[in-house]
This record gives C-alpha cells, sequence and structure tokens, in this order.
C-alpha cells in the first residue's frame, strides 16, 4: 500500500495546450497529496497540493482533482509553457510522503 | 522567504573519505528531512528530525549519519561510502512534522563516490 503510480512517464505537449498526469495510489489513511516540480540541477519544488476534504483546487493555469473513494488524483496544466517543461512528481503523505515515479514533461514551442 | 540552503553543491569523494553535507532553513520550521534521489528516480526519504529528534530512519546503512544540532541546521556525515552511493542528497524541511503540511525542498547536493 506504499506506492504510487503515476503516468505517463512521459508527454510532450504542443505549445498552449492541455496537459494530464494521473497517479494512483491504494491506502486508505493518505490525506495530502502535493504535486512538485523538478527542473534540471534543482530540488522539487511544490506547485499545487490538495488534502483530502477536498476534491478539486485551482491557482491559474494548474488545476488538481482528487478521488478518495477511487484512490486517484491528477494534474492538469492548461495553455502551456516552454517553461513548464519539467518532471512533475505527485506524492502522498501519511506520516512520511511517498513519491510517484514521475512524468517528464516536454512543452514543444 | 521558504529557502532552504544545502552545501556545498557538489561534491566528489573517495570511498575512504569522511565529508559532511549540510542544510539550513530560516523558516522557523521544527521538523527536518533527508532524501536521496538517483538519476530519473523520485526522492526517497532517509531520515526524519522532528523537534530535533531523529523520528524516521528507513533503515539507512550506518555509513550515513545525521545530525541536528540545532533547529536550523541538518547535516548527513558521511563515511566508509561506496559508489553506488552516488546521487543528489536533498534536504527538506516542514512547519510541525504533520502529514499534512508542505515539504519545502533545497537545491541539493551532487554526490559522486569514486
Amino acid at each position: 500500500g506504499e506506492n504510487v503510480e503515476q503516468h505517463p512517464s512521459t508527454l510532450s505537449v504542443q505549445e498552449g495546450d492541455s496537459a494530464v498526469i494521473k497517479c494512483t495510489y491504494s491506502d486508505s489513511a493518505s490525506n495530502y497529496f502535493p504535486w512538485y516540480k523538478q527542473e534540471l540541477g534543482k530540488g522539487p519544488q511544490l506547485i499545487i497540493d490538495i488534502r483530502s476534504n477536498v476534491g478539486e483546487k485551482k491557482d491559474q493555469r494548474i488545476a488538481v482533482t482528487l478521488n478518495k473513494t477511487a484512490k486517484h488524483f491528477s494534474l492538469h496544466i492548461t495553455e502551456t509553457q516552454p517553461e513548464d517543461s519539467a518532471v512533475y512528481f505527485c506524492a502522498k503523505s501519511y506520516q512520511k510522503v511517498t513519491f510517484g515515479t514521475g512524468t517528464k514533461l516536454q512543452v514543444i514551442p | 522567504d521558504t529557502e532552504v540552503t544545502q552545501t556545498p553543491k557538489h561534491l566528489v569523494m573517495g570511498m575512504t573519505n569522511k565529508k559532511s553535507l549540510k542544510c539550513e532553513q530560516h523558516m522557523g520550521h521544527r521538523a527536518m528531512y533527508w532524501y536521496k534521489q538517483k538519476a530519473k528516480k523520485p526522492p526517497e526519504l532517509m531520515f526524519v528530525y522532528s523537534y530535533e529528534k531523529l523520528s524516521i530512519n528507513e533503515s539507512v546503512p550506518s555509513r550515513f549519519s545525521p545530525e541536528c544540532p540545532n533547529s536550523s541546521l541538518l547535516n548527513l556525515h558521511l563515511h566508509a561510502l561506496q559508489p553506488e552511493d552516488s546521487a543528489l542528497y536533498l534536504c527538506a524541511s516542514s512547519n510541525s512534522g504533520s502529514s499534512v503540511e508542505t515539504q519545502y525542498f533545497g537545491p541539493g547536493t551532487r554526490l559522486l563516490v569514486l
């Protein structure tokens, strides 16, 4: 019940298109779900998070949805820009943070 | 200020060397973390300090020795490492260590063991 599955592992989109990354988990205790963006040579940076009592959260071009019954959550990036290119990690937290396997997003100008 | 700083940025060491990684935060956070990240993999938790006490050790080999001198500082002492220990070592901090808190990461120390 510790793993987080993340798909796709790589994603290429044209600038201006939307990007969607999906994660699934199996335990019932996790109650906090952050998303991190990691650029080359840098540490992960939080871009958005959601807690288990909320189904959806939006911050400008970024949105996250959580279905706690189905145990999956998704990241949506609209109007993608080249600077969105990075590796994105979903994560779940209960006692400790467990990261998904990562998605390398490439936004093509 | 949501900055976590780490020194050095890069480190090359032999298998018989002793070195230390340093991490600092001035956000008043009381929980600090060490993670190890191999290339193209997610970060893996190594240690958690909460209120300056070690609260989680993820079965890390004893050649890695953490230390928390005060609430702002976290060290990772390295001794007799193996080449497979080469990785990016990330430090993070959070407010109190609760599972629903954001963790803020530093830029990492890229370690190469020869």
